[in-house]
């Protein structure tokens, strides 16, 4: 099986705090996620890898940095936490299936910012 | 552009009753299709996939089949039960890269 884990699942930081949110894989896949999820919302893609030290921004990278310095491991970085991060984090690794990319999630992190 | 709509929630059912979740979609050409569960305080799992037109996928008795027709595809499940609630994603893979498109989400409550 899969395993996706991540570093904390419920982690309460202050205003202006650098926050670090570990994700690790145990199946060496190539490519992994950041996403954060608010109700209403759904999923929104922060940061992906696809490999070593390569990253793409989605849908909203601002106030992240993500690094990846080994292939199982990919990092989601807030330089300094404000409230409106608030939120639950989810980090993902995903293989190929039959020709498409299939996603495994972590249990997520659930973030409070004070 | 590529993208999915899902059925807006809650969704709340009594136990035992049929349900059925939609979900269409736009793409170009013929992706695969997938269901995703989240179960309170979990993160996501797969629960089903289709990866070709007429194909259904299934799982803990959940169907869900692939029709190019009308671009859908619907989640369905004859008798809910309690341990069913969660939170239901729909999701197309992108042609281009890794990434899938997400539908919001349905959040379905099953009352005993």
């Amino acid at each position: 099986d899969v395993k996706v884990t991540q570093s904390s699942r419920y982690l309460v930081k202050r205003t202006g705090e650098k926050v670090f949110l570990e994700c690790v894989q145990d199946m060496d896949h190539e490519n992994m996620f950041w996403y954060r999820q608010d109700p209403g919302l759904g999923l929104r893609l922060i940061y992906f890898s696809y490999d070593v030290k390569m990253k793409e921004k989605g849908d909203i990278p601002e106030g992240y940095s993500v690094s990846r310095e080994k292939k199982e491991r990919f990092s989601l970085i807030l330089e300094s936490a404000s409230t409106n991060q608030t939120s639950m984090y989810l980090c993902a690794s995903s293989v190929r299936v039959q020709g498409r990319y299939e996603q495994y999630f972590g249990p997520g992190t659930r973030l409070t910012v004070t | 552009g590529d993208s999915v709509t899902q059925m807006e929630g809650p969704v709340t059912l009594s136990e035992e009753a049929c349900l059925t979740i939609n979900c269409t979609y736009t793409a170009t050409g013929y992706p695969s299709l997938f269901w995703y569960v989240q179960y309170p305080g979990e993160g996501l799992q797969l629960l089903l996939k289709a990866t070709k037109a007429d194909d259904k996928g299934s799982n803990k008795g959940f169907e869900a089949t692939y029709r190019k027709e009308t671009t859908s595809f619907h989640l369905e499940k004859g008798s809910v039960q309690v341990s069913d609630s969660a939170v239901y994603f729909c999701a197309l893979p992108l042609d281009s890269n890794y990434q899938l498109i997400w539908g919001a989400g349905t959040k379905l409550i099953i009352k005993p």
